[in-house]
């Protein structure tokens, strides 16, 4: 059973339009990331959540935001995409005892977004 | 400024070979050393991490070594298999942060 859920999977928006993306897990981690990843890249982290704390990284673009209204569901909002902006955004979990004691993220599959 | 550095950017090796992935940091603050694996379409899942107090990990076919005083880490596949093809990140984390290699694109030719 997917532990790690995002929706939509594949998502088309014009230049300027606002997009969101969601996520959801099942494994109740107080910790939630999202990374954006472009071809042939490394995951960037935009930013994370440890429970309700929200922490950007310090190069995260304005236009880059996030909501986490509970445990389980994060979003993140792109107010007006840009071509560069198209990418692979991926969202993830970890505890703290995963990030202690195994070092593990657990990954949705990503939601892969075309700007036109 | 990338935290991890990783080589080689692709890699081809034939089935029964020895794949080996190198990476490299600098933040002396980095907690754990994780390898991640990654499937077209998918997103990356653990294959297999290590502390920096332990030079060297195996898991099946996998194996992790760790050098700290280069800050030097390194993936061993051994028998290659074509289903090892996939995209392999390394990462490095301190507290919630985690940082990710470019990431090695291995084919393995049957």
């Amino acid at each position: 059973d997917a532990m790690v859920i995002q929706n939509p999977r594949y998502q088309v928006t014009q230049f300027g339009k606002p997009v969101t993306l969601s996520c959801s897990q099942t494994l109740n981690h107080n910790v939630m990331y999202w990374y954006q990843q472009k071809s042939s890249q490394a995951p960037k982290l935009l930013f994370h959540y440890y429970d309700k704390d929200f922490n950007n990284e310090a190069d995260t673009p304005d236009n880059f935001q996030s909501r986490r209204p509970n445990t389980s569901f994060c979003f993140l909002d792109i107010r007006s995409p840009g071509l560069g902006d198209a990418a692979m955004y991926l969202c993830a979990t970890s505890s703290d005892w995963g990030v202690f004691n195994t070092g593990e993220l657990f990954f949705g599959e990503g939601s892969r977004l075309t700007v036109l | 400024q990338q935290q991890v550095k990783q080589s080689p950017q692709s890699l081809i090796v034939q089935k029964g070979g020895i794949s080996i992935i190198n990476c490299a940091y600098e933040n002396t603050a980095f907690d754990y050393f994780p390898w991640y694996q990654q499937f077209p379409g998918k997103g990356p899942a653990l294959l297999i991490a290590i502390r920096p107090d332990v030079s060297e990990k195996k898991e099946g076919r996998f194996t992790i070594s760790f050098n700290k005083s280069a800050k030097q880490f390194s993936l061993h596949i051994m028998d290659s298999q074509p289903g090892d093809s996939a995209t392999y990140f390394c990462a490095a984390n301190t507290g919630n942060q985690f940082y990710f290699g470019t990431g090695t694109s291995l084919t393995v030719i049957p």
